[in-house]
């Protein structure tokens, strides 16, 4: 039983356009949400959280947003670079959890 | 110095071999991870020590040994793996006592049991 899910697998954008990637989870208990990014043979490498306190968190090209009551956060990157292309984890825990919980992750292609 | 280093990048076990994957932060964090993550699927969690100590075994089967000598060293004792055991491990630190924070992650081992 999955407790945090990215439905789309892989998704191609424009180099300069925006991308989307969208995650949903199911714990209501999460209270703390993260995007990883992930080159291939490479560890995770964080790239922007957010507590369930905000509904947005921006920085720089990233901008996290979530709706708690639909239980369901998105990252969106703008503008789009080739440098982008990686798998993004999303992620949750609880406060005081020690436990992250990855999602499957999306494939970004960024196309120039 | 905001790195988990892990080593060795690479590695190639019989199955009847004794190996181990070590893991190092100097950043202070009292909370240290082992996950495991095949192709094409999210990392999934191992152990966590806490303080040194270990507060989480995700149901691990007992030819992986953690260990954790001291609040910056973690090491994964390894024994008898079957092929199935092959993946990418991966190290993560994080402080505790800080409220909500990420992982670091190490750059993971890529482990090949023959």
């Amino acid at each position: 039983d999955q407790q945090v899910k990215q439905n789309s697998p892989s998704l191609s954008v424009q180099e300069g356009r925006i991308s989307i990637l969208n995650c949903d989870y199911t714990n209501s208990m999460f209270d703390y949400f993260l995007w990883y990014k992930k080159y291939p043979a490479e560890g995770p490498t964080f790239l922007i959280s957010i507590s369930s306190i905000k509904d947005k968190n921006e920085d720089g090209r990233f901008t996290v947003f979530l709706n708690k009551s639909a239980k369901h956060l998105s990252l969106h990157i703008v503008p789009s670079q080739p440098g982008d292309s990686a798998v993004y984890f999303c992620a949750a825990i609880r406060t005081y959890g020690q436990n992250f919980v990855f999602g499957p992750g999306t494939r970004l292609s960024v196309l120039p | 110095d905001t790195e988990v280093t892990q080593t060795p990048k690479h590695l190639v076990m019989g199955m009847t071999n004794k190996k181990s994957l070590k893991c190092e932060q100097h950043m202070g964090h009292r909370a240290m991870y082992w996950y495991k993550q095949k192709a094409k699927k999210p990392p999934e969690l191992m152990f966590v020590y806490s303080y040194e100590k270990l507060s989480i075994n995700e149901s691990v089967p007992s030819r992986f040994s953690p260990e954790c000598p001291n609040s910056s060293l973690l090491n994964l004792h390894l024994h008898a793996l079957q092929p199935e055991d092959s993946a990418l491990y991966l190290c993560a630190s994080r402080p505790m006592g800080q409220g909500n924070t990420e992982a670091f992650f190490g750059q993971g081992t890529r482990l090949t049991v023959v």
